[in-house]
């Protein structure tokens, strides 16, 4: 595709439920991020696949999150058992280099997660 | 771990003013500096970058200089105008090769 999509734009789920957020990157992209953006805040780090191999995932709060990349394309952030201060916006950015010259991010319009 | 501390939170400047935002950054390590723009209820897009082999950098209305030594970078905005208005967000790269960014600095240009 033209950019880098994220689905569901947005998602209420309520306090307990499992959700799973998908990133098609833009094709041919190696690297693919996740970042958690809080209301009013920064993207904060998740975590790194380089291709399918997930090379860093210090980012991620707790061993509620997960994400997987197993084809080297299509990502998915699986938060279970989801709790009101997973309440964010879950940014998905991708790019063509990897390692020390990632470069450029490009980002997908994000989703919107709201835990009741 | 990188920590960027980014100011002001808000800033408002009338229209054909310069605005000016100041990041500093803790690690020493970090070469690589983007600015990026999101507007509301959109995707941050990257609109200028440098690295640490350079002091400044500009493109039209827009600049970013960098000082290793005091670890600090400032984005540069002369006359500003309301499609300006927006959050800008610094960050930093380092070994890690994920950017840490800074907390975002609303704009408002005031026509």
């Amino acid at each position: 595709g033209a950019g880098v999509s994220q689905s569901p734009r947005y998602k209420v789920a309520k306090r307990g439920q499992d959700v799973a957020l998908r990133c098609d990157p833009i094709s041919g992209h190696v690297s693919l991020f996740w970042y958690q953006q809080a209301l009013g805040q920064g993207p904060e780090f998740l975590t790194y696949f380089q291709n399918e191999a997930q090379l860093d995932k210090s980012g991620l709060p707790s061993d509620r999150f997960f994400a997987e990349r197993p084809e080297g394309s299509v990502s998915t952030l699986k938060i279970q058992r989801t709790q009101q201060e997973d309440s964010a916006v879950y940014l998905c950015a991708s790019s063509p280099y990897s390692g020390a010259n990632t470069g450029e991010l490009f980002f997908g319009e994000g989703s919107r997660l709201t835990v009741l | 771990g990188e920590n960027v501390e980014q100011h002001p939170s808000t800033l408002s400047v009338q229209e054909g003013d310069s605005a000016v935002i100041k990041c500093t950054y803790s690690d020493s390590a970090s070469n690589y500096f983007p600015w990026y723009k999101q507007e509301l209820g959109k995707r941050p897009q990257l609109i200028i970058d440098i690295r640490s082999n350079v002091g400044e950098k500009k493109d039209q209305r827009i600049a970013v200089t960098l000082n290793k030594t005091a670890k600090h970078f400032s984005l540069h905005i002369t006359e500003t105008q309301p499609e300006d208005s927006a959050v800008y967000f610094c960050a930093a790269l380092t070994g890690r090769r994920a950017l840490t960014f800074g907390s975002g600095t609303r704009l408002q240009v005031q026509p």
